[in-house]
């Protein structure tokens, strides 16, 4: 079974920099699976990226993904006071099959 | 435009059973796998199982076998989730979640159904 590591645990920046969060995962996966979450306190989570490095509808270019094989990241450009959130990777498994995700990374305003 | 609104906040007792709905609207609900995952207080996201489109049948993640069921309604384009033996553990925000079929991600999500489990 896949495990998801996501680093850091907690990421305190100022709006206008930029962040770099980290998903690792246990064995190599296929790009394919991998997709990022951002969660807002009260809300569900949003799609942000899949497939490794596709955006979502709707969400800015400031965001981009990439990486392969285990080591994953997202960046956001330019943080928005808006960006501030906990993001989540997830991957799909296919043995046995099921849907994982990591523990989260929180982006705080510094 | 695609929408899932679930039902609303549920307490039972230990061992007790809960089912959650999840209505979706927007666009044909057997064209499109329907999952369910969960997130206790402070945890992230745990997936229960998916319910595939059309006539492919569900699967459950191994730690729920036996106490997860997932239907669908087609004539009321309703999605549920029944969870039996329920017991402090299983207090979460449950959330349905769409998946356009071997996509492999999730989008959009229900608004969540809070779930408590307390004697």
């Amino acid at each position: 079974e896949i495990v998801l590591t996501q680093s850091p645990g907690t990421l305190s920046l100022s709006p206008g920099e930029r962040a770099t969060l980290s998903c690792r995962a246990s064995q190599s996966v296929s790009s394919t699976y991998l997709a990022w979450y951002q969660q807002k306190p009260g809300q569900a989570p949003r799609l942000v990226i899949y497939g490794a490095s596709i955006r979502a509808t709707g969400i800015p270019d400031r965001f981009s993904g990439s990486g392969s094989g285990t080591d994953f990241t997202l960046t956001i450009n330019r943080l928005e006071p808006e960006d501030f959130a906990v993001y989540y990777c997830q991957q799909y498994d296919t043995s046995p099959p099921m849907y994982i995700f990591g523990q989260g990374t929180k982006l705080e305003i510094k | 435009q695609v929408q899932l609104v679930q039902s609303g906040t549920e307490v039972k007792m230990p061992g007790a059973s809960v089912r959650v709905s999840c209505k979706a609207s927007g666009y044909a609900l057997i064209n499109y796998h329907m999952h369910w995952v969960r997130q206790a207080p402070g945890q992230g996201p745990e997936w229960l199982g998916i319910i595939k489109s059309g006539g492919d049948g569900t699967t459950y993640a191994q730690n729920f076998q036996g106490r997860i069921t997932v239907t669908r309604d087609t004539s009321t384009s309703t999605v549920y989730l029944d969870l039996s033996s329920l017991t402090s553990e299983d207090t979460a925000v449950y959330y349905c979640a769409r998946e356009i079929p071997s996509a492999y991600w999730f989008d959009p999500w229900g608004q969540g159904t809070l779930v408590t489990v307390s004697s």
